[in-house]
């Protein structure tokens, strides 16, 4: 069965400096895989997504995330964080019955902005 | 689009009531997923549904659960009888097998209080 693991609960940087958020996946196929952005009180938002091809994939407000296969990682990055960033990362790997509409996730990373 | 609309949007009741979610999922997707959220548990699968037809609930709980989605735009998640330890965010988000990737879009979610 698929898994993913986000090792840090909580990361807290300052506005203006970079960030990466750890993703590790275990999968036994070639994953489908993807980054979720939660602010409070709210649903789930598609930051973005990789199945093939460039393994370097850009989402919108300004993160990128790297496929690793040899490391089975996903993480997760912004050059340049703002106070609007602040919420909950999940990191998520598809499989299913009929491919990759059932998805895991990771218990999350809290990201905290500080001035 | 209105998106994924779930009601109510917070829901409060007395332990052994019966409670009723509600999910209207994006017109067209064709797979619908119910989700649990909670501190300890973080964000669990509960059931999801491709064509109205259930295809996975493995994780329901218990028999206390159950889901129906009598036709391709409503879908219901019931608790009878309710506990306290249901108290959780419940999101409902649906997909289109149409799409490469098959993206899930997620509700604002119900917060559900169980007391």
């Amino acid at each position: 069965a698929q898994s993913v693991t986000q090792p840090d609960i909580h990361i807290t940087v300052s506005e203006g400096a970079s960030l990466e958020l750890r993703c590790n996946y275990s999968y036994g196929a070639t994953p489908y895989l993807f980054w979720y952005v939660q602010s409070p009180g709210q649903g789930l938002q598609l930051l973005l997504k990789y199945f093939s091809g460039d393994t370097l994939v850009q989402g919108i407000k300004g993160f990128e995330a790297e496929f690793k296969r040899s490391q089975s990682s996903f993480n997760l990055r912004k050059p340049s964080v703002h106070w609007s960033d602040a919420a909950e990362y999940f990191c998520a790997v598809g499989a299913g019955n009929f491919g990759n509409e059932k998805l895991t996730f990771g218990t999350g990373t809290r990201l905290t902005i500080i001035p | 689009d209105a998106g994924v609309i779930q009601s109510p949007r917070h829901e409060v009741t007395e332990m052994g009531q019966e409670v009723t979610l509600r999910c209207k999922p994006i017109s067209g997707h064709d797979y619908l997923f119910w989700y649990r959220q909670t501190m300890m548990r973080g964000l669990e699968l509960l059931i999801y549904f491709n064509n109205n037809v259930p295809i996975d609930d493995s994780g329901m709980p218990e028999d206390r659960f159950s889901a129906k989605m009598p036709n391709a735009s409503f879908s219901t998640l019931k608790i009878q009888p309710s506990e306290p330890r249901d108290s959780a965010v419940y999101f409902c988000a649906s997909s289109s097998s149409g799409t490469s990737y098959n993206e899930q879009f997620f509700g604002p979610g119900t917060r559900l209080t169980v007391l």
